[in-house]
Order: C-alpha cells, then structure tokens, then sequence
C-alpha cells in the first residue's frame, strides 16, 4: 500500500528554527509537493521536489532523499503567522498526489 | 485573478438529500480534482477529470458523481448524503502547463450531514 508518514503536532518558539520530516512508501514517485494549511482555510502551495537536495525559498526549505524515501521542510525564523498544518503530498506513478495526514505547527512566544 | 472558487461554502443537509457542490476555475487548467478532508487523515480523492469531457474515481469514490462538460466546471453531486460524507471538501485544478504540475485549492465546502 501507500504510505507518508509525518508527525501528527510540533511545537516551536517564535525566532526558533523548526525542522518538519516526511517519509513515504509510494507505488512510483514523480515529485514530492509541502503545501500549508491555516485553520479553516485551503492549502496552499510552498515547495516542490522532484530531484535529491535542498530547495531553498526565503525562510523555507525543503529537502529530498529518494533513495531513503525521505523529506523534510524546514523553516526559520519562526514567526506566529506560521501556525498552521503543514502537508506532504507524492507524485505517484498515475500522476496523483498521496497526502500525508498533516503536521500542525503551534509557535509559543 | 478568481481562481478557483466554490459554493456554498457551508451546508447542513438531511441524511438521504441530495445536493452539488460547485466548483468552478478561471485559469485554464486541464485537470481538475474533488479531495474530502477529514480530521486526522489526509486529503482523500473523490473524483478527478483530466480535461473536458473524462472522468475518473479515486480512492473514496463510493456515494458521489462527478461530471465535466467543460474546461471551468466540475461540480460534485452526492445522490443520497450520509452522516458519514460529512466533511470539508476542497475542489482543486492543476497547472500542467509549467514544471511542477501544482495543484491548486477552492476555499472550500463544509458539509454536516444530520
């Protein structure tokens, strides 16, 4: 079956840096998509990866190993506005997104 | 720029109604999607449509129908609601146009099945 695992809730300071992991077990991998979702709201897109390696775009990165079946996003110099669910989604061998179930950041003062 | 807009945004409907959920892109997109997303699982796919004209069923299909008679519209009918269909449900199109083949999201439809 088809699988991405990520950690259900995190919790960070405002300033800190915050590192979110993302693994899959998917038929096919054609990219690997991290989208942010506010409360109430639709995701949106933040980064997509499709080769190894760091992808960098303001205070956010993302990273892939395909090999290990593995990303991450990592953001820095939190900021409360940041709060939200932070979705990761792969590009199966169909052409269809598999989304995880979501990590929800909280950002504490 | 509109993007992709949805209606209603909430509903509350009689278990055994019938309704459509609207959805509706201006950007040109082929691909077109209906996900439903429910606390502590990912976006599920219902329903997608490549272009105009074809259809097909994704991972929770059962109890819905959708239809594409052109490139803007892709609306979701549930014939006969559950309590179970209760959800959010996020319309959603996708750029195939460029590299990254993005999807994009509606704002959303929140329906409560009594």
């Amino acid at each position: 079956g088809q699988n991405i695992d990520q950690p259900t809730e995190m919790t960070a300071t405002e300033g800190a840096i915050v590192q979110i992991n993302c693994t899959y077990q998917t038929s096919g991998f054609n990219g690997l998509f991290w989208y942010q979702q506010h409360a109430g709201e639709a995701p949106t897109f933040l980064s997509y990866n499709v080769l190894d390696g760091l992808e960098e775009k303001g205070r956010f990165s993302s990273f892939l190993s395909r090999s290990k079946g593995y990303s991450y996003l990592l953001l820095k110099e939190l900021q409360m506005k940041d709060s939200a669910s932070y979705l990761c989604a792969v590009v199966d061998s169909n052409y269809q997104l598999i989304w995880g179930a979501g990590t929800k950041l909280i950002i504490k003062p | 720029t509109a993007g992709i807009t949805q209606a209603p945004t909430s509903q509350i409907l009689a278990a055994g109604r019938s309704m459509t959920l609207r959805c509706t892109q201006d950007m040109r997109h082929n691909a077109m999607y209906w996900y439903r997303q429910d606390l502590g699982l990912g976006l599920r796919l219902i329903h997608y449509s490549n272009t105009a004209g074809t259809t097909g069923k994704g991972e929770v299909p059962d109890g819905y129908s959708v239809s594409r008679a052109n490139t803007d519209d892709f609306p979701l009918t549930l014939a006969s609601a559950v309590p179970s269909q209760t959800s959010v449900y996020f319309c959603a199109s996708r750029d195939t146009s460029g590299v990254t083949d993005t999807q994009y999201f509606g704002p959303g439809t929140r329906l409560t099945v009594l």
